[in-house]
Order: structure tokens, then sequence, then C-alpha cells
């Protein structure tokens, strides 16, 4: 199988603050990770793709400053909402990308949702 | 650029009735294509993928896609609807590495 979790599953923090939400794949290695956005009765919204010791490319209009991506490792990317501020509050899902024996299948964690008060 | 069409943002039906979601995607070359289920306040589970092999796709939870590429279709479909199968479905194709997600359908089962 391919398993992909995310922690925490649901935080709660104040504005101003920071969070860093974690992605790892557990029994594959992914050089590259992806995290989406989703709001409420909505689609997932790609924020970025994360490669494995190399800078995470950015979709047009996502703050990169705000959003810090780190991939150290082909197992885990990190996602660090940096001042976060209530219209940050969403439902972030992370994504690994399994190319073993030729598929090319993207795998999604369970989910973090934030909620800034 | 792809886009993926998926008509109907809820569909209902009858517990034991036929389930059809339907997904169109345009895409110039064959590409690959995916359908993934979302329960409430959870990530996307993989429910099946065409990647150019059979037309025909099972996946898991007794669903299949049928892959026509003369209509750029890719709907699901379940025979007997289980109360179970509530939930919001995503059609995906792949561009290059990333995915492109249609709007997502929503199931109810009626009792």
């Amino acid at each position: 199988g391919a398993v992909v979790s995310q922690h925490p599953s649901w935080v709660i923090c104040k504005s101003g603050t920071s969070v860093k939400i974690e992605c790892r794949s557990l029994d594959f290695q992914a050089t590259t990770m992806f995290w989406y956005r989703q709001f409420p009765k909505q689609s997932l919204m790609l924020m970025a793709t994360s490669n494995e010791g190399s800078k995470a490319t950015y979709e047009q209009g996502v703050e990169k400053d705000k959003f810090l991506i780190n991939h150290a490792s082909l197992t885990l990317s990190t996602l660090t909402v940096t001042s976060a501020h209530p219209e940050d509050s969403s439902f972030y899902i992370c994504s690994a990308r399994d190319i073993r024996a030729g598929t090319d299948t993207q795998y999604f964690g369970p989910g973090t949702r934030l909620t800034v008060l | 650029a792809q886009s993926v069409t998926q008509l109907g943002s809820h569909v209902s039906v009858s517990e034991g009735a036929l389930v059809l979601l339907r997904c169109n995607y345009s895409s110039s070359v064959p590409p690959y294509l995916f359908w993934y289920v979302q329960y409430p306040n959870q990530g996307l589970q993989l429910l099946l993928k065409y990647t150019s092999a059979a037309t025909l796709v099972k996946g898991i939870n007794g669903f299949e896609a049928e892959f026509k590429k003369s209509e750029t279709s890719f709907h699901l479909t379940k025979p007997s609807a289980h109360m179970s199968d509530a939930a919001e479905y995503f059609c995906a194709v792949s561009e290059g590495q990333k995915l492109v997600f249609g709007q997502g359908t929503r199931l109810t089962i009626n009792p």
C-alpha cells in the first residue's frame, strides 16, 4: 500500500503565531510531495510542489514567505504557516507522489484543519 | 492546460440503485485519470486510476470507470449504492506531475 500521514489532524492557534504541519510517506519514499488547501464545499487548490532537497515551487498567488515548505528527507515534508491570521483558517491536505513500479499516483494524507483565532 | 468537468455538483440516489458520476476531461495527449473519494473531514482516498492499459478500470468498494477517448469521458459507476458510499467524489487528470481536479460531486444515498 501507500500510506501518507499528517500531523496534527487539527490545530487552533492565536493570530500572529506560526504553525507547522508535517506530512510523511510511511511505506514509500517520495521525492515529490504536494500541499493543497481546501475551502468548505470546494475542490482542492494546489498551493505548492515540494521537492526533496530543493526549493518548493509555489503556485501563482501563493505567498511563499507566508507558507514555508521544507522537504528535508524522502519521507517528510513540512508546511509552516507563518504569522497566521484568521483568513488562513482552512483544511490543508498533503499528498505524496508514488512512482514505484512505473506508476505515478498521488496518495493523500488525512488533512489538517487549521483554525486561527 | 488540462481541465476537468464534473457534471452535477450533487447526485442523489436510492440505496441499491445505480451510481453514475460524470467526468469529462480536456487533453490533447492520452492522460492519466483518477477518481478519489473524500469522506467528511478526511483526506482523499484513491478509488481507481486509468493509465492507458484497459479502458474499463475496476477500483475499490465496487466502483469502476470506463475511459472513452472519443467522448473524452471517464465516468464512475457502481451497480448498487450503499449508504457508506455517501461522500464527495473528485475526478482528476494528470498534468505533468501535478493533478488537475474537477469541482467534485457530492453523492447522497437515500434509504
